[in-house]
């Protein structure tokens, strides 16, 4: 099955830096989303992504969807301590109904970020 | 606008014993549902999912079930728990395929915390 790799696994920063994580597959993926996780709760939506070449932001965060549809980067500028938290890239190989919607999941970026 | 339950939010259960969570959500119809357990905070892992009522799909093999009584409401079940069943367990929801909403986006709930003694 597809598998994503997401690095780095983990990220120690001083507040006010910009952060950059991503993903890559061996496999083309149509769909790239980035979750936030806080401890002890569900994952968050971020960012979704559904073209190749794709550059979308929100807010402090921006994230893009690669021209070879195999990878995605998501980019935080100006960190906050309430930044911390894992950050999970997840993907679907086939669009629309017919994979069900399953969401391949990469293994997360742990960040923390030191007032 | 769409909300997702799970209950309970925490649970502690012995070694064979049964399990019963509970995920609902409101605000929509026919929505695909999602169950995906987390280990030690990494990784989510699809246990089940499912496209309509009585309808599931099993991703791996293991000591769990689920079922789909009604549109929007989802159950995992266990009749005999094991220690390697301890984890963090996920619902997710997301829409049906609509032609003019691309993509597979999902939402999760708040989780259940599993633990088994």
């Amino acid at each position: 099955g597809q598998q994503l790799n997401q690095s780095p696994q983990s990220m120690f920063i001083q507040e006010g830096e910009d952060v950059s994580m991503n993903c890559t597959s061996s496999s083309i993926f149509n769909t790239w989303l980035w979750y936030k996780q806080d401890p002890g709760e569900g994952p968050v939506l971020l960012i979704a992504l559904y073209k190749a070449g794709e550059l979308t932001s929100n807010g402090r965060l921006t994230a893009q969807f690669g021209i070879t549809r195999k990878d995605s980067f998501l980019n935080i500028s100006a960190s906050i301590p309430s930044d911390v938290g894992i950050y999970f890239c997840a993907g679907t190989a086939n669009a629309g109904g017919t994979s069900y919607g399953k969401l391949t999941f990469g293994q997360g970026t742990i960040l923390t970020v030191h007032p | 606008s769409q909300t997702i339950h799970q209950w309970p939010a925490t649970l502690v259960q012995p070694v064979g014993s049964p399990l019963s969570l509970e995920c609902t959500v409101e605000g929509t119809s026919n929505p695909n549902l999602y169950w995906y357990r987390q280990a030690a905070g990494r990784g989510l892992q699809l246990l089940f999912y499912s496209v309509g009522i009585g309808q599931i799909s099993s991703e791996v093999p293991q000591n769990l079930s689920a079922s789909r009584p009604q549109d929007r409401q989802f159950i995992l079940s266990s009749k005999k728990l094991l220690l390697s069943d301890s984890g963090f367990y996920l619902c997710a929801w997301k829409v049906r395929y609509l032609p003019e909403s691309p993509g597979d986006t999902q939402y999760f709930g708040p989780g259940t915390r599993l633990t088994v003694l």
